[in-house]
């Protein structure tokens, strides 16, 4: 069964201090893993998808890393509007050929105070 | 350009009740997927369309669930004598294909008094 791990579950942060959020996982056959925000009250928003370990990807003040095992999303001098959940994902190859729904973690509920 | 919408935004019913949740994907995506979030939760896969066909339904809770997307196009999904806890955020999100990233709707929530 694909299970996916994050953490820490609540991360308080000052505005301009980098950090980094951890999602853990366990698939068969990794497809992809995808990284979404998500602000109260609203659906996810995409941010990135990571294919392989060794990858890497970038937007404004987040970037995307990933290990055979785990993946990192760094943020760097986080800004008040950067607070969010944010959620990790794995999606498996389908036995019949095409990609599973999602599995999600819980997520990081990130608080970004000026 | 429009992203995925969901209708209503929110439906409040009671017990033992039957509805119906509308999902309208980004026009051209071709996979078309309904997930459930519940308070502090990520959100749990349901049902995967890809065109008209639900390729994995393996995620439906029960048998009192059931969507279908009969023109390849919008999605139902069907709730049948509704428990309390059915109660959570009914998400949609739609893909060009099953090999793409998944845009999300806004959600339904769904509250069974």
């Amino acid at each position: 069964e694909d299970q996916v791990t994050q953490s820490p579950e609540a991360l308080r942060l000052q505005e301009g201090e980098s950090s980094s959020l951890n999602c853990s996982y366990t698939v068969s056959g990794l497809r992809g893993l995808f990284w979404y925000r998500q602000d109260p009250g609203k659906g996810p928003e995409f941010l990135f998808t990571l294919y392989s370990a060794g990858e890497e990807k970038e937007k404004e003040r987040l970037k995307a890393t990933l290990t055979k095992k785990e993946s990192f999303l760094h943020i760097t001098a986080p800004k008040p509007e950067d607070s969010a959940t944010y959620l990790c994902a794995v999606q498996a190859y389908h036995s019949g050929g095409g990609a599973d729904g999602l599995t999600f973690g819980k997520g990081t509920h990130l608080i970004i105070q000026p | 350009g429009a992203g995925v919408s969901q209708t209503p935004s929110n439906k409040v019913t009671e017990k033992g009740k039957y509805v119906e949740l509308r999902c309208d994907p980004i026009s051209g995506h071709t996979a078309l997927y309904w997930y459930r979030q519940s308070l502090g939760q990520g959100p749990e896969f349901l049902i995967y369309f890809q065109g008209t066909g639900a390729a994995d339904d393996s995620g439906l809770p029960n048998d009192r669930f059931f969507a279908v997307r009969p023109e390849g196009s919008v999605s139902t999904l069907k709730i049948q004598r509704t428990e309390r806890g059915d109660s959570a955020v009914y998400l949609c999100a739609s893909s060009l294909d099953s090999n793409n990233e998944q845009f999300f709707g806004p959600g339904t929530r769904l509250t069974v008094l």
